[in-house]
């Protein structure tokens, strides 16, 4: 079974730029997530998909940071301008729905520095 | 206060101990237990999943939650130099929808 995928692995950018992450997931799952992993601390949710549908986003900084999950499949998550504070690494993460299975896969993650 | 608090470590064992990971919760709402596991550079990988109270026993790893002192445990038996990784705890409320809340990782080394 293919994993959760993101891209790049790795970002490097100025401040006030902006930067796209994409993510695919899992073939069949329905549930998509975005976190940010600050170093040194534990993933935090960033937004939340059934499908191409917003479940959560109540923790993402939305005068810079927009996700869209077209056509219930593949994810951008987009930073725009960029500040110091969002370096950080973002995960994609992806699941099954619904209260039996709650195992929520990661991909790799994008690293993103912004100087 | 967080809502999940774990000490960062890092903690340092030789080969073949006994490891003791733990968290503390402040909701109590949360009913699902899940330890994660990230090695450097990589996202976190599901270990261990728990609804409610209890024991659960994987192999060498063994999950507890009491829900009265609400505080989770994470036990690795015969530890390995390839266990070392930094260990998650997290954490979520029954419903339909799944959001876990992460702890900030235990660093755990396990020296040959």
């Amino acid at each position: 079974e293919a994993g959760v995928a993101q891209s790049p692995r790795y970002k490097i950018i100025e401040k006030r730029q902006s930067v796209a992450f994409w993510c695919n997931p899992i073939s069949g799952h329905a549930t998509l997530y975005w976190y940010q992993q600050i170093l040194g601390q534990g993933p935090k949710l960033l937004i939340q998909f059934q499908n191409n549908g917003v479940v959560d986003d109540s923790q993402l900084p939305k005068d810079r940071f927009s996700a869209e999950r077209l056509k219930g499949v593949d994810s951008t998550l987009k930073i725009q301008p960029a500040k110091l504070e969002d370096s950080a690494v973002y995960l994609c993460a992806s699941s099954f729905f619904g209260s039996r299975d709650r195992e929520a896969f990661f991909g790799q993650g994008t690293r993103l520095t912004v100087v | 206060q967080k809502e999940v608090e774990q000490d960062p470590g890092p903690l340092s064992v030789p080969e073949g101990a006994i490891v003791s990971l733990n968290c503390t919760y402040s909701n109590s709402a949360f009913q699902y237990f899940m330890w994660y596991r990230q090695y450097s550079r990589k996202g976190p990988e599901l270990l261990m999943y728990t609804y409610s109270s209890g024991n659960k026993e994987d192999g060498r790893f063994t999950a507890q939650v009491d829900k009265s002192s609400k505080y989770i445990s994470l036990f690795i038996r015969d530890s390995q130099p390839s266990d070392s990784a930094t260990y998650l705890c997290a954490m979520s409320a029954e419903g339909g929808s799944y959001i876990p809340t992460f702890g900030r990782g235990t660093s755990l080394i396990v020296h040959p």
